[in-house]
């Protein structure tokens, strides 16, 4: 059960588009379509973005979207916005009916 | 509206125990798996247990297997995480949320979050 590989932290200037990666294995993201992402604002419960991979909760911007090749899934924000500011976690069911998140990427936006 | 409020939070010390329960409200809570998730004070996210909606199938983390036991009770719609032999490194905000999927044997996503309580293992 080791965390999902993600960067310790992106940046963006307002406007533009960023992507933050999450980098799993055979036994969790290579091998269901379970991905969830999260955004954690401080002393804030974490918000699902995006589940089973590319698919936007309601009242989720659709700035956000996700995406998934082999081991690895990803998160595109566009359009970055001052609000997008916070912590983001990735998630995957695994191999062995557990679930594992991403050690957390911090977004600041410049 | 879907709401999950936590308690049973507090300071142990270690080897000591403490139950944790999450009651839930605004959906059908027995129609739903439930999940602990917990994080260290400035660390990420560390997933913790997920019950099935009917109770037959519990999962645990390897770091608490052995330690910790989650139940539910469908009949009083509430979520519970027995902790016991804890450690420091069990020192968290330990949130309970619930899966997006219904009637399903896998985990899909947290929908919904809980505010957390804060357990702290310290002599």
């Amino acid at each position: 059960q080791s965390a999902l590989t993600q960067p310790a932290s992106v940046s963006g200037s307002p406007g533009q588009s960023i992507t933050i990666s999450c980098t799993g294995t055979s036994s969790d993201i290579g091998n269901y379509n379970y991905v969830s992402w999260y955004q954690q604002h401080p002393g804030k419960a974490p918000k699902l973005m995006i589940y089973e991979v590319t698919n936007r909760p309601s009242g989720v911007s659709i700035r956000f979207s996700g995406s998934k090749s082999g081991n690895t899934a990803s998160l595109t924000i566009s359009g970055l916005q001052a609000e997008d500011e916070a912590d983001y976690y990735c998630s995957s069911y695994t191999t062995t009916s557990t679930g594992v998140f991403g050690t957390g990427t911090k977004v600041t936006v410049l | 509206q879907v709401q999950l409020v936590e308690s049973g939070g507090g300071v142990v010390q270690p080897g000591g125990s403490l139950r944790l329960s999450c009651a839930a409200s605004g959906f059908t809570f027995s129609n739903y798996g439930m999940h602990w998730v917990r994080q260290a004070p400035g660390k990420g996210l560390e997933w913790v247990a997920f019950i099935h909606f009917d109770g037959s199938n519990k999962y645990y983390a390897d770091s608490v297997k052995g330690r910790f036991t989650i139940s539910r009770d469908n009949s009083k719609n509430t979520l519970y995480l027995q902790m016991n032999s804890l450690r420091a490194g069990d020192t968290a905000v330990y949130y309970c949320a619930k899966d997006r999927s219904a009637y399903s044997w896998v985990i899909s996503a947290n929908d919904y979050w809980g505010q957390g309580t804060l357990v702290t293992v310290s002599s």
